[in-house]
């Protein structure tokens, strides 16, 4: 596609629940992260894979963090059992390779209620 | 950690005027720096980047100074327009990831 795809772009959940959001990439892009930005926060960096390589997963939160990558294309983040801290903007982004501009989607706009 | 610090959290300028917005970077071994901008509600936007390699670079109406000496980024936006008020983030990549500042909140008074 023409840029970075996410969905859902809000999303309002009870804490306890579980929530996926969807990234869909540039075409062609071989790197693919995933970024937390709460209010007035910076970027925080969660997750990041390349290609077939192992994710960098050094960047999620807690065990109830958890992304997948299927054909190297489209991914899901998952968060089980949602808590109010878990309020944020979730940001992907992709890129040519690691060693290249990233380019960002327009969030998906987490509440936990 | 790593650190991507932004000397001013706001600035307001008068439509028209050129825009000056600074960034120090922490790690001397960083040589790809980016700035983005982020509008209300929206993902960050690529503006202009530049390798160690240059101390500047040129788009249309920005303007990106790296001086490696004082690890200090900088971006300039000529004639400021309203549609210029936002959110800008300075990112360093010392090694294969990049690191984000919070960000400078640019506001353009018409």
């Amino acid at each position: 596609g023409a840029g970075v795809s996410q969905s859902p772009s809000n999303k309002v959940t009870e804490k306890g629940k579980d929530v996926e959001l969807r990234c869909d990439p540039i075409s062609g892009h071989t790197a693919l992260y995933w970024y937390r930005q709460s209010l007035g926060q910076g970027l925080e960096f969660l997750i990041y894979f390349q290609g077939n390589s192992a994710p960098d997963k050094s960047g999620l939160p807690s065990d109830r963090f958890s992304a997948e990558r299927t054909g190297g294309s489209v991914s899901t983040l998952t968060i089980q059992r949602t808590q109010q801290e878990d309020s944020a903007v979730y940001l992907c982004a992709s890129s040519r390779d690691r060693r290249n501009t990233i380019y960002f989607g327009e969030g998906s706009w987490l509440t936990v209620v | 950690g790593e650190s991507v610090g932004l000397h001013l959290p706001t600035l307001s300028v008068q439509e028209g005027d050129n825009s000056i917005i600074n960034c120090a970077y922490s790690n001397s071994a960083s040589d790809y720096f980016i700035w983005y901008k982020q509008e209300s509600g929206k993902g960050p936007q690529f503006i202009i980047d530049i390798r160690s390699n240059m101390d500047k670079r040129q788009g249309q109406r920005v303007t990106v100074l790296l001086n490696k000496t004082v690890k200090h980024l900088s971006l300039q936006i000529a004639a400021t327009q309203p549609g210029d008020s936002a959110v800008y983030f300075c990112a360093e990549m010392p090694g294969n990831q990049f690191y984000f500042g919070t960000g400078t909140s640019l506001t353009v008074i018409p």
